[in-house]
């Protein structure tokens, strides 16, 4: 079946250093989604990337979708504390978009030392 | 916009009772909502996807009779756990995607966290 992998599964960094996960999707997807969910808190939608190629910015955050379109990665600059939780990849379920179903990465757990 | 919340927050309950979980959507008509389950340090898991007015659709290896989902309208949808066992702890969380918005969005309810005893 369709699998979503993320890499690294934990990443510890000082306050200030970049941060970078990976994601990659056993199938082609339509598109990728990103999410971020804070320690005890639930998964908040960060973006969506569509297109081949494409790279988005939300102020320190950068999200890549591959040429391809099985891969992703989101890249942290100069992180801060509150950057820390799970970040999570998503991409629509094989078989599931009729419905939108979506298979998550298994997220990669970021903590930020001050 | 696209608030979704959940009740109760967190529940604990005695080995063999039910509990229901509600998901509602607050500021908008949820056409489907889903059900994961997350457990510490890990992703989420798709338990069930429900469409208002019809059956939910199940994952491979969720029990259906265990995991009673109900759809009744476009701004709730319940979860019950039947016969809980210890097992059965988790965190459970419910999406919503509807109208007006991205057809691939989901929007997550605050979770539910359940403690078997």
């Amino acid at each position: 079946g369709q699998q979503v992998m993320q890499i690294p599964q934990y990443q510890h960094v000082q306050e200030g250093e970049d941060f970078t996960t990976y994601c990659n999707s056993s199938t082609t997807l339509s598109n990728i989604q990103w999410y971020k969910q804070r320690p005890g808190g639930h998964p908040v939608f960060l973006i969506q990337l569509v297109k081949s190629g494409e790279v988005k910015k939300q102020k320190r955050l950068t999200f890549q979708f591959g040429e391809a379109k099985k891969n992703s990665s989101l890249h942290i600059t100069a992180t801060q504390t509150t950057d820390v939780g799970t970040y999570f990849c998503a991409g629509p379920s094989a078989g599931g978009t009729s419905y939108g179903k979506l298979t998550f990465g298994q997220g990669t757990i970021l903590t930020v030392h001050p | 916009g696209a608030v979704v919340s959940q009740h109760p927050s967190w529940v604990i309950c005695k080995s063999g009772t039910s509990v229901k979980i509600e998901c509602r959507s607050l500021d908008f008509q949820a056409t489907t909502m889903f059900w994961y389950r997350q457990f510490p340090k890990q992703s989420l898991m798709l338990m069930a996807t429900s469409n208002e007015g019809s059956k939910a659709t199940y994952e491979q290896g969720v029990e259906k009779d265990k995991f009673l989902i109900n759809h009744a309208s476009l701004t709730l949808s319940t979860l019950t756990v039947t016969s809980a066992h210890p097992e059965d702890s988790s965190f459970y969380i419910c999406s919503a995607r509807g109208r007006g918005h991205s057809y691939n969005e989901q929007f997550f309810g605050p979770g539910t966290r359940l403690t078997v005893l």
